[in-house]
């Protein structure tokens, strides 16, 4: 089966831009989530999605970061506007059912100069 | 609060020797535990798991042992290749409605020939 699809693979933009991340999941999963992976640390979860409702957006940073999943399969990650910190990997994965069964996506490197 | 903690890593082993990367977790309730693997340039990918105390989780010539009492979940193998060479993540995820996994800050892995 197909994979977890991320693009762009690698972003630099600077600092009070705005950048927005796409993710295609394994058809037919109807849980999505968004990792935030800082370098040298492992991926915290910032918001999943269970069909097109969210589930758990606890650790979203709301006042920068926003997400969606249209019709309960694409979703798109933006962040407006960025900061410094916000340079991470964002992972994306899916899963058949909740908590089992995860693949994630390769992964967008984010770069904020 | 639910947490992973890892051994500091870079660990550098020569080719065929025995690697042990430890891992200890904090957590209410009863997790499931989980070593992923991320190689170079790729995203991650479950290794193995354990879902009960005492549970062994092994693939790849990979094993853990879920230990309740230590609440630890070490991996081992006994005789790595170069090709194992790759970050390791412990993690675990409780039960819940969420399914959302929580992290160790990873461990890099270095096999020399």
């Amino acid at each position: 089966e197909a994979g977890v699809a991320q693009s762009p693979r690698y972003k630099i933009i600077e600092k009070r831009q705005s950048v927005a991340f796409w993710c295609n999941p394994i058809s037919g999963h109807a849980t999505l989530y968004w990792y935030q992976q800082i370098l040298g640390q492992g991926p915290k979860l910032l918001i999943q999605f269970q069909n097109n409702g969210v589930v758990d957006d606890s650790q979203l940073p709301k006042d920068r970061f926003s997400a969606e999943r249209l019709k309960g399969v694409d979703s798109t990650l933006k962040i407006q506007p960025a900061k410094l910190e916000d340079s991470a990997v964002y992972l994306c994965a899916s899963s058949n059912q909740q908590g089992s069964g995860y693949t994630f996506g390769s992964g967008t490197r984010l770069t904020v100069v | 609060g639910d947490s992973v903690t890892q051994m500091e890593g870079p660990v550098t082993l020569s080719e065929e020797a025995f690697l042990t990367i430890n891992c200890t977790y904090t957590a209410t309730g009863y997790p499931s535990l989980f070593w992923y693997v991320q190689y170079p340039g790729e995203g991650l990918q479950l290794l193995l798991k354990a879902t009960k105390a005492d549970d062994k989780g092994s693939n790849k010539g990979f094993e853990a042992t879920y230990r309740k009492e230590t609440t630890s979940f070490h991996l081992e193998k006994g005789s790595v290749q170069v090709s194992d060479s790759a970050v390791y993540f412990c993690a675990l995820t409780v039960s819940s409605n969420t399914g959302k996994l929580i992290f160790g800050q990873g461990t890099t892995l270095q096999v020399k020939p």
